[in-house]
């Protein structure tokens, strides 16, 4: 059973480019929640997505933008990046069920360094 | 101030010492509570997921949640070397399926 898997691994970009960042869900799962987590610190929840809509949001600014397709993976969407940016960012998925113990599962992440 | 509290550590025990990691929050509309072990460079992988107040035992691993008081443990007994990692305390207000609150994480270095 394939757990969450994310592209590419490493990223480096220069300020004020663009990224974009991939996800596969795991198996059965329908829901893929995004987070920023930068060195030393816990992850931050950018967004959650699910039957192809952005259905919550952190506190991001509007360079944050994200898409899901029918087959439930996502991507996230950087625009004119900041050395800020520069973070592990995470991918979650979890099923849209009705059970109280289902939770998200997390991928390896993409390490994006903005030089 | 933050949401959840954690200490950075790094916490430093020898190997079969049992570990006590805390968190401390100040939502008090959080209900579900999960602890996550992260390993240097990997994606945090889900230990322990409770509900409200009390305690759960996984194998070597306790989780307890006091609501009252806004404050979560995780106790690990007979800690290994492989338990070195940094610990996440999470939380959420409805379900572990919506927006997660995380802690800045624990260091934690098992000797042997």
């Amino acid at each position: 059973d394939a757990g969450v898997t994310q592209s590419p691994t490493h990223l480096i970009k220069t300020r004020g480019q663009q990224v974009t960042l991939r996800c596969s869900p795991k198996s059965g799962h329908d829901t893929v929640s995004w987070y920023q987590q930068a060195l030393g610190q816990g992850p931050q929840f950018i967004f959650q997505y699910y039957e192809e809509e952005e259905r919550q949001r952190g506190n991001f600014p509007d360079r944050f933008s994200g898409h899901q397709f029918p087959n439930y993976s996502s991507e996230l969407n950087v625009n004119a990046l900041l050395l800020g940016d520069s973070a592990l960012y995470l991918c979650a998925s979890s099923p849209m069920g009705q059970g109280w113990t289902d939770t998200q599962y997390f991928g390896p992440g993409t390490r994006l360094t903005v030089l | 101030q933050k949401e959840v509290e954690q200490d950075p550590g790094p916490l430093s025990v020898p190997e079969g010492a049992i570990v006590s990691l805390n968190c401390t929050y100040s939502n008090s509309a959080f209900q579900y509570f999960m602890w996550y072990r992260q390993y240097s460079r990997k994606g945090p992988e889900l230990l322990m997921y409770t509900y409200s107040s009390g305690n759960k035992e996984d194998g070597r691993f306790t989780a307890q949640v006091d609501k009252s008081s806004k404050y979560i443990s995780l106790f690990i007994r007979d800690s290994q070397p492989s338990d070195s990692a940094t610990y996440l305390c999470a939380m959420a207000p409805d379900t572990g399926r919506r927006a997660l609150t995380f802690g800045s994480g624990t260091r934690l270095q098992v000797q042997p």
